[in-house]
């Protein structure tokens, strides 16, 4: 299966600003989930997007997903120094296999105080 | 509930050695898997299982063996350690593959070969 390609690879912005990142992917997914790292910590999960959804919000963040252009962002609103960390898009592709999820490379977000 | 646990944390060892990588979920889930995060790679599958007594190679098997006795636990064995598997190695368990759930993660075993 493809990864889903993050970007940009690295953010940095100003505690209180909005961070956006972004996800694309190739071929048809059943859902895209995105999940954040913390330096040296396992992956936490966030939100998970069905393919016939076009936008969920859990606290902070937005999820907005786009079937036509193949494509999902992640929103963070006023962002706190505790976000910095990693973010990944996960893809699981239509008719997919037990193989599950197939993880994208991260976008690493620093949020500067 | 302890979630995903996986141990140790950190391993050294020498090139042609074997270790066996714990993990267990107390969550019944029947879906787990193994994948290797390397810079700049993103997180890589190498096993993976649907149930007890069911699994399956990942994108980057060789090297490595699991199985799968019980619901709870999913071990992965390397069998004679090489450099190129210097690693952090992470467990993940989920109700249904990521269909309709997310993955729970343990927090990683760092692996050094020298």
């Amino acid at each position: 299966s493809q990864q889903g390609e993050e970007d940009p690879q690295a953010l940095s912005i100003q505690e209180g600003e909005n961070a956006t990142m972004n996800c694309s992917y190739k071929t048809s997914i059943n859902n895209l989930q995105w999940y954040r790292q913390n330096s040296g910590r396992g992956l936490v999960h966030l939100i998970l997007i069905r393919s016939n959804e076009r936008e969920k919000h859990s606290g902070r963040l937005r999820v907005t997903l786009d079937t036509s252009k193949k494509s999902s962002s992640l929103l963070i609103t006023a962002s706190r120094a505790a976000d910095t960390a990693s973010y990944f898009c996960a893809l699981m592709y239509s008719g997919g296999g037990a193989d599950g999820l197939t993880f994208g490379k991260g976008t690493h977000l620093i949020i500067q105080p | 509930n302890a979630g995903v646990t996986q141990t140790p944390k950190f391993q050294v060892l020498k090139t042609g050695q074997s270790m066996t990588l714990q993990c267990a979920q107390d969550m019944n889930h029947e879906y787990m898997s193994w994948y290797r995060q390397d810079p700049g790679m993103g997180l890589r599958l190498i096993h993976y299982s649907v149930g007890a007594g069911i699994t399956d190679q990942g994108e980057v098997p060789n090297g490595y063996n699991v199985s799968r006795s019980t619901t709870e636990d999913f071990p992965l064995r390397l069998l004679s350690a090489a450099p190129s598997q210097t690693s952090v190695y992470f467990c993940a368990s989920s109700y249904s593959a990521g269909r309709r759930n997310g993955y729970t993660f343990g927090s990683g075993t760092r692996l050094t070969v020298v």
